[in-house]
């Protein structure tokens, strides 16, 4: 079955940077778009970017751009999210999620997510 | 920025029918999903394409999509079905909307 596993939780400064991983198992992993969403406390969901496991495609929201990395790594079927610069308002729990397919944004399997929290 | 606007809650009694809309610009010609997220869990997809549903997910959950408006509806609600609701498209970049907390009565 597809799984989606998150990597535990972090706490950071402001200023630093985080990677989370999110390693999938259960698919074809260079078949499918893998996004991340976040969600700040008692807020809504947030569209990050994606990345094509295939190519090392990625694509990112406008706001994210320039302070956000996603990678993957086909040996291990595992992709990443680094956040640079980390600010307060970045506190939130990090979701990976799967595209059905290439470029659908229909997010058909979730991770369980990751807290980051930013904190002097 | 394209936006997506929901209510921020609706309720139903236990049995009858909960409506969610979401409104955006001209919204019935995109491809609109929803997700379900109880609390402190991740998000599931609920419908996707505006009005399929995924498998595993109850024949009471069913969407449309017209002019400025899509609708998630919860026939028959249960205790489980309480929980947030969020609907998403594509526009030039991921959006979600803002969300909306149901509750059962």
């Amino acid at each position: 079955q597809v799984q989606l596993v998150q990597s535990g939780a972090e706490v950071k400064k402001p200023g630093a940077s985080v990677k989370v991983s999110c390693k999938t198992s259960g698919y074809t992993f260079t078949g499918f778009y893998l996004h991340w969403v976040r969600q700040a406390p008692g807020q809504g969901l947030e569209w990050m970017g994606w990345v094509y496991p295939n190519s090392g495609a990625t694509f990112y929201a406008q706001r994210f751009h320039g302070r956000v990395t996603l990678t993957s790594d086909t040996s291990s079927s595992t992709v990443y999210m680094e956040l640079s610069r980390l600010q307060y308002d970045d506190t939130a729990v990090y979701y990976c999620a799967r595209d059905v397919g290439l470029g659908n944004y229909i997010l058909d399997f979730w991770g369980l997510g990751t807290l980051v929290t930013v904190s002097s | 920025s394209y936006e997506l606007t929901q209510p921020l809650s609706v309720s139903a009694a236990l049995g009858q029918t909960a409506r969610i809309p979401c409104g955006g610009s001209d919204l019935g010609s995109r491809s609109v999903h929803w997700y379900q997220q109880r609390p402190g869990q991740a998000p599931i997809l609920v419908i996707y394409r505006s009005k399929h549903r995924p498998s595993g997910i109850p024949e009471r959950f069913s969407g449309s999509n017209s002019g400025n408006t899509a609708t998630l509806t919860i026939s028959r609600v249960q205790a489980e079905d309480e929980a947030d609701y969020y609907c998403q498209v594509w526009a030039t970049t991921g959006v979600f909307g803002t969300g909306t907390r149901v509750t059962v009565l």
